[in-house]
């Protein structure tokens, strides 16, 4: 069975400094990937997603996330964290086309440090 | 371009009271439709998919229901609710012919007292 691990339900960082978002997936088969961020009381946003081909990918907000297959990771990254990024970020896996089920982290909340 | 809509906003309930939590489409054609609970630290938790009219798979045991009745109208309800069902309910959508992201209604938080 899929499964999501994201290490640290809390991060903080300075801002400017690197965010870095840890998350683990298990499948048995090729995998979908995505980061999700959310603000408070709202619905979640797609950050970015890797399917298939380059496995760096880059998202909104200057976020990137590398797909590491020897390492089953997918982390999510920031050269420079704003005040703006606060937030939770959701990492999720899918399976192949069309799948109906996704499986989320349990979320980091991240909090920048002024 | 699609948009998602889900209503109410926010719900103040009364335990062993009826829930109905309504979420649209619109944009789009035969989308698989969600209804995602997020509980303080516990994630997002699948509660029900639908691939079409009609069509509901209920991914966990639980006092809730979810109807299809339009292509692109998902509603989740319940007949009498407990204390345990406050949470946030996020409705979601993906395409049904890509591998593509789901897309997230704005919630539903939702308190039974």
């Amino acid at each position: 069975a899929q499964s999501v691990t994201q290490l640290g339900s809390h991060v903080s960082v300075s801002e400017g400094a690197l965010v870095l978002l840890r998350c683990n997936y298990s499948s048995s088969v090729p995998p979908y990937l995505f980061w999700y961020v959310q603000y408070p009381n709202q619905g979640l946003q797609l950050l970015l997603k890797y399917t298939t081909g380059a496995t760096l990918v880059k998202g909104i907000n200057g976020f990137e996330a590398e797909f590491k297959k020897s390492e089953t990771s997918f982390h999510l990254t920031k050269p420079s964290a704003h005040m703006s990024d606060a937030a939770e970020y959701f990492c999720a896996v899918g399976k192949e086309r069309g799948t109906y089920k996704y499986i989320f982290g349990t979320g980091t909340r991240l909090k920048v440090l002024a | 371009s699609q948009t998602i809509h889900q209503w109410p906003a926010t719900l103040v309930q009364p335990v062993g009271s009826p829930l109905s939590l309504e979420c649209t489409v619109e944009g789009t054609s035969n989308p698989n439709l969600y209804w995602y609970r997020q509980a303080a630290g516990r994630g997002l938790q699948l509660l029900f998919y639908s691939v079409g009219i009609g069509q509901i798979s209920s991914e966990v045991p639980q006092n809730l229901s979810a109807s299809r009745p339009q292509d692109r109208q998902f509603i989740l309800s319940s007949k009498k609710l407990l204390l345990s069902d406050s949470g946030f309910y996020l409705c979601a959508w993906s395409a049904s012919t890509s591998s593509g992201e789901l897309f997230f209604g704005e919630g539903s938080r939702l308190t039974v007292l």
